[in-house]
């Protein structure tokens, strides 16, 4: 399967933990996302990478909230201090610049408890 | 403000067409509209995008009115596996998109 991966898919902390999810995007996309879903919303943009540089943060992302993509391959995304309010799926995509068309992974769902 | 506005919900008969509307009256004029559809418990699956003029591929037919304030994503022969949350989404700004609510589909045998 070549498409987009992430690890773990479920992940169940207590609150004042730090949690690290991993994503694996379709090999030669540049372009990694990160978004997060709760309960009947649509994802929300968190953060985008083109390469290893990451280019845009939203207001979403807190200081509690870090993003690498250190070799332009794979990314993590690492929560501190987790809240519950943090508890949600986070949603990792990739795409092929130029074009805008994201390929999604199935999520890692979050439970902070 | 919201950036794209879509019903909460719709149904449609098995085997018959299903129009999915959208508005989205604020999108700049080279932006271009996005559909996804989210299966339940899985990830969203890119259908089809465009910027003026209709568009079609093996899943779907996009129709963009010709002021751009709103389009139609229409699915021509519905089936229970389009089952699925379908979201418009516009670009905000750079690379970050908005989903907004989705419309959830159910279609019925």
């Amino acid at each position: 399967d070549t498409g987009v991966s992430q690890d773990p898919r479920h992940k169940i902390t207590k609150r004042g933990q730090n949690v690290t999810f991993r994503c694996d995007p379709i090999s030669e996309h540049n372009r990694l996302y990160w978004y997060r879903q709760t309960l009947g919303q649509g994802p929300e943009f968190l953060t985008y990478f083109q390469n290893e540089a990451q280019l845009e943060k939203s207001r979403l992302l807190s200081d509690r909230f870090s993003a690498e993509r250190p070799k332009g391959s794979f990314s993590t995304l690492e929560i501190q201090r987790t809240e519950q309010g943090d508890s949600a799926m986070y949603l990792c995509a990739s795409s092929l610049a130029p074009s805008h068309e994201q390929y999604f992974g199935p999520g890692t769902r979050l439970t902070v408890t | 403000d919201a950036k794209t506005t879509q019903p909460t919900s719709m149904d449609c008969a098995e085997g018959r067409a299903a129009n999915l509307p959208c508005n989205h009256s604020t999108i700049s004029g080279n932006e271009y509209v996005y559909w996804y559809r989210q299966i339940h418990s899985q990830g969203p699956q890119y259908i089809i995008h465009g910027l003026k003029n209709n568009e079609t591929n093996e899943m779907a037919s996009l129709i963009i009115t010709e002021d751009r304030k709103s389009s139609t994503l229409i699915l021509p022969h519905a089936t229970l596996r389009d089952t699925a949350v379908y979201y418009c989404i516009v670009r905000v700004t750079g690379n970050q998109f908005y989903f907004g609510t989705g419309t959830s589909l159910t279609v019925i045998p």
